[in-house]
C-alpha cells in the first residue's frame, strides 16, 4: 500500500549545525504536511506544501516539495536546543479519505 | 480557548475490559480524527468524522468504535481491549478535511 518514508530515522547534531530530513514516496503525492512533536508532547502542525517545486520558509526552517511531487524536505539552519523533537511528514489524500504519516525523524541537539 | 482536550491522560486496562476515550474541541471544527502512535511507526488513523453524526474508518479501525453525537465531541471506544492496543492515542480536529490538524495532548493506554 501507499507508504511515506522518512530518512534519517535519527539525527544527532551539535547545536549550531544544520539539519535536514527527507520524506519520500514511490508514488506522486497530493500534498505534504509537516508536523513537529516534542518529547512527551503532541504533534504540532508546521506547514503544508501543495505545488510542485514549492519552497516555503519559516525563520530557520525551509520546506521544499520536489518537482515530481514524490519527495519533500525540511531543512533547519543553525539548530538550537528548542528544535529537539520528532519531525513527521504526512500526505493527505482527500480523494481517498486518507492521511498517511511517515515514521518520523528524531532530532537531538547537543548543546 | 482550550483547543483539543482528551480524557483520560493515562489508563491501564486488563485484557477484555472496555473503555471510552473522550475528545473535545472548542474550535467549532467539523472534522475530527483518532490516531494511535506506536514507536517507530508514526501516527495511524483509526477513525475519523466529517461532521456531527458521521464517522468513517481509517487505516486501522479493527477493535475500535467511535461516535460523534455532538459536534465538539468525538468518542473512541474499545469494547474488548487487547495487549496489541497498548499505545498512545491522539485526537485531532481540523477546519478543512485532512487540512491543518490540531492535536490533543494524548492518552497513554496500557493493556495487560
Amino acid at each position: 500500500g501507499q507508504q511515506v518514508m522518512q530518512i534519517p530515522q535519527y539525527q544527532h547534531v551539535q547545536e549550531g549545525e544544520d539539519f535536514t530530513t527527507y520524506c519520500n514516496s514511490s508514488t506522486t503525492l497530493s500534498n505534504i504536511q509537516w508536523y513537529k512533536q516534542r518529547p512527551g508532547g503532541h504533534p504540532v502542525f508546521l506547514i503544508q506544501l501543495v505545488k510542485s517545486g514549492e519552497v516555503k520558509k519559516q525563520k530557520r526552517l525551509t520546506f521544499q516539495f520536489g518537482e515530481a511531487k514524490k519527495n519533500s524536505s525540511l531543512h533547519i539552519t543553525a539548530t538550537q536546543t528548542t528544535d529537539v523533537g520528532t519531525y513527521f511528514c504526512a500526505e493527505a489524500k482527500t480523494s481517498y479519505d486518507k492521511v498517511i504519516f511517515g515514521p518520523g525523524t528524531s532530532l537531538s541537539v547537543i548543546p | 480557548n482550550a483547543g483539543v482536550t482528551q480524557t483520560p491522560k493515562f489508563r491501564v486496562l486488563k485484557t477484555g475490559q472496555s473503555m471510552t476515550l473522550l475528545c473535545a474541541q472548542d474550535m467549532n471544527h467539523e472534522y475530527m480524527y483518532w490516531y494511535r502512535q506506536d514507536p517507530g511507526m508514526g501516527l495511524r488513523l483509526i477513525h475519523y468524522s466529517v461532521g456531527e453524526g458521521t464517522t468513517a474508518k481509517g487505516e486501522v479501525p479493527d477493535g475500535y468504535n467511535v461516535s460523534r453525537l455532538k459536534k465538539q465531541n468525538f468518542l473512541l471506544g474499545l469494547e474488548s481491549a487487547a495487549p496489541s492496543q497498548t499505545s498512545v492515542y491522539f485526537c485531532a480536529s481540523s477546519y478543512v478535511v485532512f487540512g491543518e490538524q490540531f492535536f490533543g495532548p494524548g492518552t497513554r493506554l496500557t493493556v495487560l
